[in-house]
């Protein structure tokens, strides 16, 4: 079966970048016309969805986060990445990768990571 | 953005209740909605998808329904199992959005 394991800094500091790395397990990221996103789930709050990118390698972003927001495919390792700059306090939380596909959104999950923003 | 609005935000029950758990779009999508569970520490895990489909290998005591705007997520008979926070999310368009959960604790 298809899953994903994310990777990557449990701490960063203000202003720096954020980088995170989801290696998909159980299905090639470059076939299937699935959408791979991340969502982060800040400290006892709720879900946000940050953006996707498709197999063919175009994305999409939430409005919110647009600006600091790049996802991108790395199909040798069969791997997507997210990149978040300029971080701040308010981006500290559990970020999760999935994908996301017409009729069975967001399934499966990562584990999940939390990072910190923290000088 | 579709905002979605789950209520009630939390909710005490016993093993052996049926419970109810609603949510609603700011505007109609149709029947583009799914619904997770998440026990502490985990990730979510997709219950229901397209308002009323029960993902596989879901206990058949989940069941969802409506359309448009207003949408149920309802458990009968709960297990132990089942105290965990849940969220809607909308499938319609992007930015997907999710409801802000509902957090079922044992009474």
């Amino acid at each position: 079966q298809v899953q994903l394991q994310e990777s990557g800094p449990g701490l960063v500091k203000p202003s720096q970048t954020l980088s995170l790395t989801c290696t998909v397990s159980g299905a090639s990221i470059s076939s299937g016309g699935y959408y791979w996103s991340w969502i982060r789930q800040r400290p006892g709050k709720g879900l946000e969805w940050i953006g996707y990118v498709y197999s063919s390698g175009s994305n999409y972003y939430n409005p919110s986060l647009k600006s600091r927001v790049t996802i991108s495919l790395d199909t040798s390792k069969n791997q997507f990445s997210l990149n978040l700059t300029s971080v701040t306090a308010a981006d500290t939380a559990v970020y999760y990768c999935a994908r996301d596909d017409y009729g069975a959104p967001f399934d499966p999950w990562g584990q999940g990571t939390l990072v910190t923003v923290s000088s | 953005a579709i905002q979605m609005t789950q209520s009630p935000s939390s909710l005490s029950a016993s093993v052996g209740d049926r419970v109810t758990i609603t949510c609603r779009a700011s505007q109609d999508i149709r029947n583009d909605l799914a619904w997770y569970q998440q026990r502490p520490g985990k990730a979510p895990k997709l219950l229901i998808y397209g308002a009323s489909n029960l993902q596989t290998g879901v206990p058949s005591r989940f069941s969802g329904s409506g359309s448009g705007t207003d949408f149920t997520l309802t458990i009968t008979s709960l297990q132990p199992e089942d105290f965990a926070t849940y969220y809607c999310l909308q499938d319609h368009n992007y930015p997907r959005t999710f409801g802000q959960g509902t957090k079922l604790e044992i009474k």
